[in-house]
């Protein structure tokens, strides 16, 4: 059984940082893409930010391009986001989502599984 | 980046009716469309892929069709574990945008 756990949210001011994490069961990690996946309060879904099974391609929504990065250990079976430069509009609970598959490339798939989410709140 | 618009933004129904839910792609996406059922509080769930492949484990009564611009999700037959958010998402192109929800809710 597929098994997707964020951890890492909290509340950080405005201008900090923070590193999520996902640990991940139930399949070959290195054989997926992986993505974040936010929801801000009482709102939708907002993808991200994705890295293909390798960790060789990444990719990011322009909303958080230049203040996040995305990447992987594969050897853990971990998926990391790490935030700088956080803004109020970061508020949201960021779930990690697994591709089909995009071992080497970030293929465009939808997402079989999800993780429960974790809730980073940015706040002064 | 590819719009997704979906209508309508909620709708209340009773079990046992047909329900559908329409989504409009800002340009042409092939049928790179998927569905995705939210409960409160949850992370969401894949219900369909590709606008008309059902995901594994998902019930039959769930159905998409449509391809281009304009899809549809049906509910054949509303049972009470379906009142939820749906979203739309298209994997055409990235960023892989989504709708902003359709809640369900009960009559």
């Amino acid at each position: 059984e597929v098994q997707l756990l964020e951890s890492g949210g909290g509340l950080v001011q405005p201008g900090g940082s923070l590193r999520l994490s996902c640990a991940a069961s139930g399949f070959t990690f290195n054989s997926h893409a992986m993505s974040w996946v936010r929801q801000a309060p009482g709102k939708g879904l907002e993808w991200v930010s994705g890295i293909s099974g390798s960790g060789g391609r990444t990719d990011y929504a322009d909303s958080v391009k230049g203040r996040f990065t995305i990447s992987r250990d594969n050897a853990k079976s971990t998926l990391y986001l790490q935030m700088n430069s956080l803004r109020v509009e970061d508020t949201a609970v960021y779930y990690c989502a697994k591709d089909p598959g995009g071992q080497y490339e970030l293929l465009l798939q939808p997402f079989d599984s999800w993780g429960q989410g974790t809730l980073v709140t940015v706040s002064s | 980046d590819i719009q997704m618009t979906q209508s309508p933004s909620s709708l209340s129904a009773s079990v046992g009716d047909r329900v559908t839910i329409t989504c409009r792609a800002s340009q042409y996406i092939s049928s790179y469309l998927n569905w995705y059922q939210q409960k409160p509080g949850k992370a969401p769930n894949l219900l369909i892929y590709a606008a008309s492949n059902l995901h594994g484990g998902v019930p039959s009564r769930f159905s998409g069709s449509g391809s281009g611009t304009d899809f549809t999700l049906t509910l054949s037959s509303l049972q009470p574990e379906d009142f939820a958010t749906y979203y739309c998402q298209q994997s055409y192109n990235t960023p892989r945008t989504f709708g902003q929800g359709t809640k369900v809710e009960i009559k």
